[in-house]
This record gives C-alpha cells, structure tokens and sequence, in this order.
C-alpha cells in the first residue's frame, strides 16, 4: 500500500506569480482534500474533490483551485500569489464519508517573495 | 472566536512523564474528533479518532471526548523522547464531506 505522496517538497515564487502543487493519492482512496498550513498554526481546509468534482470549500478565494483526474490524484492551483500564500499545503486522501481515514502527505513549502 | 482552540505551548516534561493535551470546542456539530502528530516539516499523522464522546485507548494513547463541555484530551503514558512533536486536534460535523478543522497545536518535548 502506497502512502500519499506529493511534489514539490520546496518552492520558491513571486509575488503575482502562479503555482501548481501536486498530489497522489493512498491507494484506494477516491477523496482527495487540500489543506494550508501557514507557520505556528493549524492546518486550514482549502477544498476536497470526490470523482473529479469539487465536494466542498472552506474560506479561500477563487485563486485557489483544483482538479481531481480519473486516477484520484490531484492539482491545486494558484493564481495572483501574495506574500501571505506562503505556507505548508498538505494534501490528505480519504474514502469518501469515512472522516477518521484522512491521511496526510509530506506537504509541499511554498515561500512567496 | 475560533472554532477549536489549543494551547500552542511549548509543554516540556521529563522521560516518563504522563502527558495531557487538550482542546475546547464551540461547534455543537463537531461528531468526530481526531488527534494528529506532526513532526517539525512532515505531514501530520493520525494517532487516534473517536466518534462523538467516550474514551479510546491505544498503547499508551488515551483520547477522552466529553461533548456537554465541548472538550477533547489526549493522554500519553511513559512518555518518549520519540514523542517530541506537535499534537493537533481535529474534528469534523457529519456535513456529507469531509471538512476537518484544526486546533492550533501544541508542541510537546519530552527530555530524556
């Protein structure tokens, strides 16, 4: 069984600059959710996609995107970077309505300068 | 008023210490809580869930869940320099998706 994997580890931007993250999902698992981690806090959700679709979004704007591809692995998007973009952006994988099996990826540390 | 609150710490105890983190809520919805570790730059990694109130135990793992005072503990027996991390709650209302909200967290370091 595969973890959940994402790349880059590290990224450097510009500000006004755009961004796309990736994502594979553990397999099995047909859930894939986007959460920002900015430095001393707790990870915030961005938005989760379930067969392709967005399936919910938390308070980011339209900036922040995604995609879900037929094999569940994932892209988050983002446009117009600002300095406050800089975070950890960490993508868990899940069975659609089984909350408790979220897992994490290593996350991928975004600095916008 | 943020949803989960948690104290970031740090919590510093000696080897073998009982450890307890905490985290308040305000949601009434919250069903299904979560404790998560994250080591310095790694992912966080589920240690234990529990769904709506009780308690759980694994290994040296304790999660209690009182939901009449919207608050949620973790317990950490013998503890291990090995456990030097930061601990987030997490929780999540039974809304058809899988929002997860997140406390702070606390960091922990247990000296040997």
């Amino acid at each position: 069984e595969t973890g959940v994997t994402q790349s880059p580890t590290h990224l450097i931007k510009t500000r006004g600059q755009q961004v796309t993250l990736r994502c594979s999902s553990q397999s099995g698992h047909n859930t894939v959710s986007w959460y920002q981690q900015a430095l001393g806090q707790g990870p915030q959700f961005i938005f989760q996609y379930y067969r392709e679709e967005e399936n919910g979004r938390g308070n980011f704007p339209p900036r922040f995107s995604g995609l879900q591809f037929p094999n569940y692995s994932s892209e988050l998007n983002v446009n117009a970077l600002e300095l406050d973009d800089s975070a950890l952006y960490l993508c868990a994988s899940s069975l659609r309505r089984e909350v408790e099996t979220q897992y994490f990826g290593p996350g991928t540390r975004l600095l916008v300068l | 008023q943020k949803e989960v609150e948690q104290d970031p710490g740090p919590l510093s105890v000696p080897e073998g210490a009982i450890v307890s983190l905490n985290c308040t809520y305000s949601n009434s919805a919250f069903q299904y809580f979560m404790w998560y570790r994250q080591y310095s730059r790694k992912g966080p990694e589920l240690l234990m869930y529990t769904y709506s109130s009780g308690n759980k135990e694994d290994g040296r793992f304790t999660a209690q869940v009182d939901k009449s005072s919207k608050y949620i503990s973790l317990f950490i027996r013998d503890s291990q320099p090995s456990d030097s991390a930061t601990y987030l709650c997490a929780m999540s209302a039974n809304t058809g998706f899988q929002k997860l909200v997140f406390g702070t967290g606390t960091r922990l370091l247990v000296s040997p």
